[in-house]
């Protein structure tokens, strides 16, 4: 069974670019869950999408913004990029409630 | 929101030796994971433990959702088991994260 996969893998931007990263769930999964770490900041929560709706945000700025389409794959778009989104990107599938699994990432470098 | 603090925040052990990592949370929660994050960044999912104990070869985690904290047990370390343990939880909102522990297991 595939995990959850991640594209890209990497990612260089400018600053003020735009920035599109993909992720497809666990087959069977309908939730996606999408978190930043930046260095020396920690894994913070950004979105997560159960049905094709956003549940619940977290504390970033709205030049990020995703969606989740009826297949429950995901995109995550971060806007007028700057400096400090440079990151790596982790996306997790679940369940509605349950255990979580992440992929492998997508790092962002912004120039 | 739920506070998550993990200690200790770096560990160095000598290959063989055993070690307990420890996550303190702040509320009751319904999920508690352990992760292992391996130096390309993917997170390892290591334990799905909301409450009792449970093994995996030479890891072990118990949570005691009463008193709020969990411990991770690694024995007989290995330089494969480097790399940093993040416990995450959650109550009904995604899951917070905690610092981590930086742990190098050397020869």
């Amino acid at each position: 069974e595939a995990g959850v996969t991640q594209s890209p893998t990497h990612l260089i931007k400018t600053r003020g670019q735009q920035a599109t990263l993909r992720c497809s769930p666990i087959s069977g999964h309908t939730s996606v869950y999408w978190y930043q770490q930046a260095l020396g900041l920690g894994l913070q929560f950004l979105l997560w999408y159960d049905e094709g709706e956003e549940r619940n945000r977290g504390n970033f700025p709205p030049r990020f913004s995703g969606r989740q389409f009826p297949n429950y794959s995901s995109e995550l778009n971060v806007n007028s990029l700057e400096l400090e989104d440079s990151a790596l990107y982790l996306c997790a599938s679940s369940l509605y409630v349950g255990e979580l699994f992440f992929g492998e990432g997508s790092r962002l470098t912004v120039l | 929101g739920i506070q998550v603090e993990q200690s200790p925040p770096d560990l160095i052990l000598q290959e063989g030796a055993n070690s307990t990592l420890r996550c303190n949370f702040s509320d009751s929660v319904n999920n508690l994971q352990w992760f292992h994050q391996n130096p390309w960044g993917q997170l390892i999912n290591l334990f799905y433990i909301p409450s009792g104990t449970k093994q995996n070869g030479r890891l072990s985690a118990t949570t005691v959702a009463t008193e709020r904290y969990s411990l991770l047990y690694i024995s007989s370390s290995q330089t494969t088991d480097s790399g940093v343990y993040f416990c995450a939880v959650s109550g009904n909102t995604p899951l917070v994260f905690g610092k981590g522990t930086r742990l190098s297991v050397i020869a």
